[in-house]
């Protein structure tokens, strides 16, 4: 199975800074017949079922604000926040769809 | 819009048998591959099953193979899961999902709200 690593655990920044949030694949999630990498980001707030933030990497699903952003390539990737709200109070998580069974990161718990 | 909702969740003594059910709707149920994926404090984030837009192809993680079944009824949009067997860490929020394509594997664009398991005696 892929283990997606993410870090840190949790992370606390100030409304309006930007937060990072890290993922690594044990081994790269790069397809190189059609260059897309098989990554996705879900933000899971308290009570809910995770919803879909960014997938492909780096292409936000229809609705998601563009203060969220993603990056990265083959077994290093990066959620970025660019400017936190109080509604991005979250626990994010990423995943790899890359092969079968699809793995999820740890989550990352980002708080105010 | 796209709904899924989970049902059939409960208590359940280990050895026992559970059916969850996701009635669809929102969407074409016939052109989506669909999952279950369970959360538990323990094991975080558990990908457990997928079938395939049409039935045809079927995907089980190794901590349920042989004992959980997914089916599909098109006639009735709805999604099963059977589970059998069950053990005390199979307890957890079970989670109906779509993904935006036919097969899997394929990222998760759709998640119901989820059902509670319960295995203890």
């Amino acid at each position: 199975d892929i283990v997606m690593t993410q870090s840190p655990d949790s992370l606390a920044v100030s409304l309006g800074e930007r937060a990072t949030i890290n993922c690594k694949s044990s081994q790269s999630i790069l397809y190189t017949s059609n260059n897309k990498n098989y990554l996705s980001w879900y933000q899971q707030k308290p009570g809910q079922p995770p919803k879909l933030l960014i997938y492909w990497a780096s292409t936000r699903q229809s609705g998601v604000p563009d203060r969220f952003s993603g990056s990265g390539s083959g077994t290093d990737f990066i959620l970025t926040i660019s400017s936190l709200q109080a509604e991005d109070v979250a626990v994010y998580y990423c995943q790899q769809y890359y092969t079968t069974p699809l793995t999820f990161g740890g989550g990352t718990k980002v708080e105010i | 819009e796209v709904q899924l909702v989970e049902s059939g969740g409960g208590l359940v003594q280990p050895g026992g048998s559970l059916r969850l059910s996701c009635s669809a709707s929102g969407f074409t149920f016939s052109s989506h591959a669909l999952h279950w994926v369970r959360q538990s404090p323990t094991k975080g984030l558990e990908y457990l099953s997928a079938i395939s837009h049409d039935g045809g192809a079927t995907y089980y993680a190794d901590s349920v193979k042989g004992r959980f079944t997914v089916t599909r009824d098109s006639s009735k949009n709805t999604l099963f899961l059977h589970m059998t067997s069950l053990r005390t860490d199979d307890s957890g929020v079970y989670f109906c999902v779509r993904s935006d394509s036919y097969g899997f594997p394929y990222f998760l664009d759709h998640w119901g709200q989820g059902t509670l398991v319960t295995v203890s005696s």
